[in-house]
């Protein structure tokens, strides 16, 4: 079956601008979850859905960071007036449920800001 | 803030060698301890999900063990080989949520 896609796959932008970052998830899985790597750090949780539940914020960088999850499927970031310590690989993956199930991770945005 | 650590942050062995390396994570409020391999320009893929204190898992020539009451677990590689070079990352969720990823250990493997 299909996988955990993104679009687009790479993004330059200029700083200040706004950008949006999609991701479809496998269907069926109930959590979503968004995560970034900057150059030279590892993996890093921004933010994640569960179900219908309020999503967990709790690792969004700051206030020009947000998602929205649609009809509990396709999620989209966005980042408004984009800086350039914001560059950086995003991987969105989803899972069945719960943390106790593998995560399945599309192959990522690489977003460059300029 | 939970602190996941991985050890060595790479290794590089020749063909054939077999290799391990360390995931520490707090040892209270255990909910699961994840495994994935990176390879470069490919997404992160499961190896394994590991909930029970002393649980071993294995799959193919990999296998990780888990010791939840000392906060810690194992990834081993048997005979190495050069598609096996990748980044290793372990996880933790934090309140049973996201995962909280280690910084990882890549390992190169020389034919």
């Amino acid at each position: 079956g299909a996988g955990v896609s993104q679009s687009p796959s790479n993004k330059v932008t200029e700083k200040g601008k706004d950008v949006e970052l999609r991701c479809d998830p496998i269907s069926g899985h109930t959590a979503l979850y968004w995560y970034r790597q900057s150059l030279g750090q590892g993996l890093e949780f921004l933010i994640y859905f569960q179900g219908n539940s309020a999503p967990d914020k709790s690792g969004l960088p700051s206030d020009r960071f947000s998602a929205e999850r649609t009809g509990g499927s396709v999620s989209t970031l966005t980042i408004q007036r984009t800086q350039q310590e914001d560059s950086a690989v995003y991987l969105c993956a989803s899972s069945f449920s719960t943390s106790s199930y593998e995560q399945y991770f599309g192959p990522g945005t690489r977003l460059t800001v300029t | 803030i939970l602190n996941v650590e991985q050890s060595p942050q790479s290794l590089h062995v020749q063909e054939g060698d077999s290799t391990n390396f360390t995931c520490s994570f707090p040892s209270s409020n255990f909910y699961a301890l994840h495994w994935y391999r990176w390879e470069t320009a490919k997404s992160p893929e499961a190896l394994f999900v590991m909930t029970l204190n002393g649980d071993e898992k294995k799959k193919g020539r990999i296998s990780a063990t888990l010791n939840t009451k000392e906060g810690y677990s194992y990834l081993y590689i048997k005979g190495s080989q050069p598609e096996d070079s990748a980044t290793y990352l372990c996880a933790f969720p934090e309140a049973g949520t996201a995962l909280i990823f280690g910084k990882g250990t890549t390992l190169s493997v020389s034919s």
